[in-house]
């Protein structure tokens, strides 16, 4: 069966430090992978997804990035926190673009 | 661009009662709906996939149906019980490669 695992489940970071959080994916090939956000009283905002190795498609402007180095892999990263990075990130994947979607636990991120 | 409501956005209800939570969309060109459950601080557990040629799906004490022409989709919940009690979200498909569009959900509560 297929699994997915995203860490850490909780950090708080200070304003400027560097981030990054990991997503996996076992028991599937080739998935489609995202990076969602959930802040408080806005609901969830896609951030990235991937179709591919190396294939990254931005929704937002933002100062994150997205990367996928190998084929159930996808990490989530900023060179420099800001307050309003804070929010709850929520890792997920689909194999094809048009089945049910999975989500990982979660990742709680508070930028102090 | 597509728009998801959801209501009520928090609805209280003593054990044993069937429930009916609501969600609409502005483009009714999608390809699927799903419904979630998110529990405090976790992540987010697919309950029912309704394609776009689909009326309804069932699972259990759930049922989903789907007007599609209309934009509306309603989860119905048999039998109440406080283990009922999360967060339920409402998300559309357009069948590209860029995920769901998330309602903000309903927050639900049986009262014991």
């Amino acid at each position: 069966s297929q699994t997915i695992h995203q860490w850490p489940a909780t950090l708080v970071q200070p304003v400027g430090s560097p981030l990054s959080l990991e997503c996996t994916v076992e028991g599937t090939s080739n998935p489609n992978l995202y990076w969602y956000r959930q802040a408080a009283g806005r609901g969830l905002q896609l951030l990235f997804y991937s179709v591919g190795i190396g294939q990254i498609s931005s929704e937002v402007p933002q100062n994150l990035s997205a990367s996928r180095p190998q084929d159930r892999q996808f990490i989530l990263s900023s060179k420099k926190l800001l307050l309003s990075d804070s929010g709850f990130y929520l890792c997920a994947w689909a194999q094809g673009a048009r089945n049910t979607i999975y989500f990982g636990e979660g990742s709680w991120l508070t930028v102090v | 661009k597509q728009e998801v409501t959801q209501i009520p956005a928090a609805l209280s209800v003593p054990e044993g009662e069937n429930l009916v939570l609501n969600c609409s969309f502005t483009d009714s060109a999608i390809y699927n709906l799903q419904w979630f459950r998110q529990d405090p601080g976790k992540g987010l557990t697919s309950l029912l996939l309704i394609q776009s040629s689909q009326r309804e799906q069932t699972s259990g004490r759930l049922n989903a149906s789907l007007d599609k022409s209309s934009g509306r989709s309603t989860l119905y919940i048999a039998a109440s019980q406080p283990g009922d009690s999360a967060t339920y979200l409402c998300a559309v498909s357009g069948g590209g490669a860029d995920g769901l569009t998330f309602g903000k959900g309903t927050h639900l509560i049986i009262q014991p």
